[in-house]
């Protein structure tokens, strides 16, 4: 089946501009991850749903930063007035229902979106 | 202190010989564990995963768990070129319940 599919692979962004970033889970995955790869380094944890609701939150970097799944599937993390530190690649992840012979802590991630701030 | 520390890198082995790789974390009621491999430009792809103490192998991959050390290590035998990436060591649980923790990753180049 497909995987974790994120939207658009690329963007580029001047800075004081807000940008979109789209995440589309594995079907049937309730949880959602987001996180932020600066280069060179490991992800970073930004932020986590179970279905809708936003369960963990303490990643996001600053109030610029706002990331929803309103019907429990696509996901979109917003950033308002971009600035240069914000450049980096975003990868969005998800995870199988326990119960279905996954586990929350298995993690399936996508391609990433990369951001530049210019 | 990180919360997860890698060896550093870049790690360089000929083609044939094992690669070690070493993560120590510092949140003792982590539950899981996990190695990832990524190669540049591509999202993080899932290798390994170890839940207790000992030894884990899955085909050239074997993993190693000192809960009581805090040390996880990934051992790649018959090392190809295609196994040089970046290695990342993740944990799950404890106070980092719901998220993955992640080292800074390990750059293994295998020459031929």
């Amino acid at each position: 089946g497909a995987g974790v599919s994120q939207s658009p692979r690329y963007k580029v962004a001047k800075r004081g501009q807000d940008v979109a970033l789209r995440c589309d889970p594995i079907s049937g995955h309730v949880s959602l991850f987001w996180y932020q790869q600066a280069l060179g380094q490991g992800p970073e944890f930004l932020t986590y749903f179970q279905n809708e609701a936003q369960l963990d939150k303490s990643g996001l970097p600053s109030d610029r930063f706002f990331a929803e799944r309103p019907e429990g599937s696509v996901s979109t993390l917003k950033i308002q007035r971009t600035q240069q530190e914000d450049s980096a690649v975003y990868l969005c992840a998800s995870s199988p229902p326990r119960g279905s012979g996954g586990a929350i802590d298995i993690q399936y991630f996508g391609a990433g979106t990369r951001l530049s701030v210019l | 202190q990180k919360e997860v520390e890698q060896n550093s890198g870049p790690l360089s082995v000929p083609e044939g010989a094992i690669a070690s790789l070493n993560c120590t974390y510092s949140d003792r009621g982590s539950q899981s564990f996990f190695w990832y491999r990524q190669y540049s430009g591509k999202s993080p792809e899932l290798i390994m995963s170890i839940y207790s103490n000992g030894d884990k192998e899955d085909g050239r991959f074997t993993a190693q768990l000192n809960k009581a050390s805090q040390y996880v290590s990934l051992l790649i035998r018959d090392s190809q070129p295609s196994d040089s990436a970046t290695y990342l060591c993740a944990v799950f649980g404890g106070t980092s319940y719901g998220k993955l923790t992640f080292g800074q990753g390990t750059i293994l180049t295998v020459h031929p």
